[in-house]
């Protein structure tokens, strides 16, 4: 079974802090994805990566920055944390190709930024 | 641009009946419709995919079909259970095959 784990499940910030997400899959995928979920607004893509290195822009990346320098590894940073980004943030994975793959997604980070 | 609605309301249904939720889409033709499961705090499980040239898929208790007339797949549980409750979300590819758009969900409340 794929796994997706993310490094907290609750987070406390206060406006102003750099925050850091990390998210790790155990599958070898190729791709990882950054989301956000607000209710109403269902989830929204941050960034995402195809590879190491990679990273491409979603649908609503200001304020937010991300790292892969390891395969399974993906880094959502908030650079200066704002009330605004209080959310509940997903990451996921899939093997390869485009969007087509089927999505295995992390638990989730409840972030309450202050 | 292209949209994927799904509608926001509840759907309380009671345990045993078949469950059936909505996903339209408008702006474009999908290749293809994916549906995921949301527990609450939970990140969404896959459940099925089914393409454009299918008309229905099955998986055990669910069924889900795809009409490009209408624009719409439905999703089917049948023979309920309280704990199929959960929301339940629907996905195209964009056409660019780049992303997954996702609907807003739709809950479903099974009582005993």
């Amino acid at each position: 079974d794929v796994k997706v784990t993310q490094s907290s499940r609750y987070l406390v910030k206060r406006t102003g802090e750099k925050v850091f997400l990390e998210c790790v899959q155990d599958m070898d995928h190729e791709n990882m994805f950054w989301y956000r979920q607000d209710p109403g607004l269902g989830l929204r893509l941050i960034y995402f990566s195809y590879d190491v290195k990679m990273k491409e822009k979603g649908d609503i990346p200001e304020g937010y920055s991300v790292s892969r320098e390891k395969k399974e590894r993906f880094s959502l940073i908030l650079e200066s944390a704002s009330t605004n980004q209080t959310s509940m943030y997903l990451c996921a994975s899939s093997l390869s190709g485009g969007a087509q793959e089927t999505q295995y997604f992390g638990p989730g980070t409840r972030l309450l930024v202050l | 641009s292209q949209k994927i609605e799904q509608n926001s309301e509840a759907l309380n249904i009671q345990e045993g009946k078949t469950a059936t939720l909505t996903c339209n889409y408008t702006n474009y033709s999908p290749a293809y419709l994916q549906w995921y499961r949301q527990d609450p705090g939970r990140g969404p499980v896959f459940l099925l995919l089914i393409r454009e040239n299918e008309k229905e898929k099955r998986k055990e208790r669910l069924k889900v079909t795809f009409d490009t007339t209408l624009k719409q797949s439905l999703f089917h549980i049948t023979a309920s259970q309280p704990a199929d409750s959960a929301t339940y979300l629907c996905a195209s590819p964009n056409t660019g095959f780049q992303k997954l758009v996702f609907g807003t969900g739709t809950r479903l409340l099974v009582s005993p």
